[in-house]
């Protein structure tokens, strides 16, 4: 099983540029999560989907959207780039949203925006 | 405003020596509590905590959650310079995400 898979692993944008990250996961799990982590802030939550077909505000997410394109893959786009969110982009999946299941984490994206 | 607090932010040791690492939170309806490894890369399942009092053990690692206080600790005992990595407890918040904590480095030296 290849787990949580994540594409590219490295980008370097320009000012105003966009992409979009993918994400897919082959454990059949409902929820996915799309999180930043930053040196000194710890993890973050984008954006999440509970289940396909939805998907929800996380902590931080101006300047980002997301889809959830069925149950397997969820993308993070971000439209206009800035150098604020220069960072390292995680995708995790659970069984189920609430809290009492484990994520799982693919290997992250480094993002550079210059 | 939930919240995961660890401490300390880094620490330095030498091989076989145990460590112990803290982490504290306010959360709305606690359900569980998570211990993360993160070496380079992504973040890799240790523990799942619910209850208070009971020891989960996988090796030499072992963590064991107090909800009357509002914390976990992490147990490493006899270290070696693989378990040099950050480690992250995170905790689940009301939108079905994780919170995490900033993370402790520890750094194993031979």
């Amino acid at each position: 099983n290849a787990g949580v898979t994540q594409t590219p692993k490295f980008q370097v944008l320009k000012t105003g540029q966009s992409m979009t990250l993918q994400c897919a996961q082959d454990m059949n799990h409902n929820s996915m999560y799309w999180y930043r982590q930053d040196p000194g802030m710890g993890l973050r939550l984008i954006y999440y989907s509970a289940s396909e077909g939805t998907t929800d505000k996380g902590e931080v997410p101006n300047g980002y959207n997301v889809s959830r394109l069925n149950k397997r893959e969820f993308s993070l786009r971000l439209e206009s780039a800035a150098p604020s969110q220069t960072s390292v982009y995680f995708c995790a999946s659970s069984e189920a949203g609430g809290r009492l299941y484990e994520q799982y984490f693919g290997p992250g994206t480094r993002l550079t925006v210059t | 405003e939930d919240k995961v607090v660890q401490s300390p932010l880094s620490l330095v040791v030498h091989e076989g020596d145990t460590v112990t690492l803290n982490c504290s939170y306010e959360v709305t309806n606690f359900r569980s509590l998570l211990w993360y490894k993160q070496e380079k890369k992504a973040p890799t399942f240790l523990f799942m905590l619910t209850s208070s009092g009971i020891e989960k053990k996988s090796g030499r690692l072992s963590s064991i959650l107090d909800k009357k206080e509002l914390f976990s600790i992490l147990n490493i005992t006899a270290t070696q310079t693989g378990d040099s990595a950050v480690y992250l407890c995170a905790v689940g918040g009301s939108q079905g995400n994780l919170i995490f904590g900033k993370g402790t480095k520890l750094s194993v030296k031979p």
